[in-house]
């Protein structure tokens, strides 16, 4: 199985709500990243985590680590229609060099 | 500042025939390389990664190869292609060093009919 797994598959919000999705993996890592992919587009960088932080803000954005429970959530605050998209996170194992191991995704629906 | 070009967008193919699909970064040198497939609605799959030219590590056992013929180019080749190598495909590079963020092109839809 994937080294990330994201929880929940599919959201759907109304615009202005937040949303929270959650990203689980399974061994060590150097730092975990999210990445946003509009339909039928390539991924977008959005944010990166290191394994000796908690949290971290990026505009509307806000991703917490938790290194003992192998886990991440990506909230995203005050929604708008333009986050309609597939957010994925991805592991940069220390055991795994260059590569980064990217979940299943969840696909977020903002409806206006 | 860096931009990563793919090509064909679209693409359309018979069964049996030869792919040959091309990545080109600019603006920066010795990247990392990245051929990732994904299945609709589902995560990305790494295919192949190069450190540097003529260095191709493969991830998956599968009907397809790739070549880095320079340092910023990137090719996917199949000599026979099969229904169950279509998806999208996309590159993608990173910096040789310090956290691997990586750096998505558009993707190239494949369909193998």
């Amino acid at each position: 199985s994937q080294q990330g797994e994201e929880d929940p598959q599919a959201l759907s919000i109304q615009e202005g709500e937040n949303a929270t999705m959650n990203c689980s993996y399974k061994t060590s890592i150097n730092n975990l990243q999210w990445y946003r992919q509009n339909s039928g587009r390539g991924l977008v960088h959005l944010i990166l985590i290191r394994s000796n932080e908690r949290e971290k803000h990026s505009g509307r954005l806000r991703v917490t680590l938790d290194t003992s429970k192998k886990s991440s959530s990506l909230l995203i605050t005050a929604s708008r229609a333009a986050d309609t998209a597939s957010y994925f996170c991805a592991t940069d194992a220390r055991a795994a060099g260059n590569k980064l191991t990217f979940g299943g995704g969840t696909r977020v629906l903002v409806k206006p | 500042s860096q931009t990563i070009h793919q090509w064909p967008a679209t693409l359309v193919q018979p069964v049996g025939s030869p792919l040959s699909l091309e990545c080109t970064v600019e603006g920066t040198s010795n990247p990392n390389l990245y051929w990732y497939r994904q299945a609709a609605g589902r995560g990305l799959q790494l295919l192949f990664y190069s450190v540097g030219i003529g260095q191709i590590s493969s991830e998956v056992p599968q009907n397809l190869s790739a070549s880095r013929p320079q340092d910023r180019q990137f090719i996917l080749s199949s000599k026979k292609l099969l229904l169950s190598d279509s998806g999208f495909y996309l590159c993608a590079w990173s910096s040789g060093t310090g956290d691997y963020e990586q750096y998505f092109g558009p993707g190239t839809r494949l369909t193998v009919t």
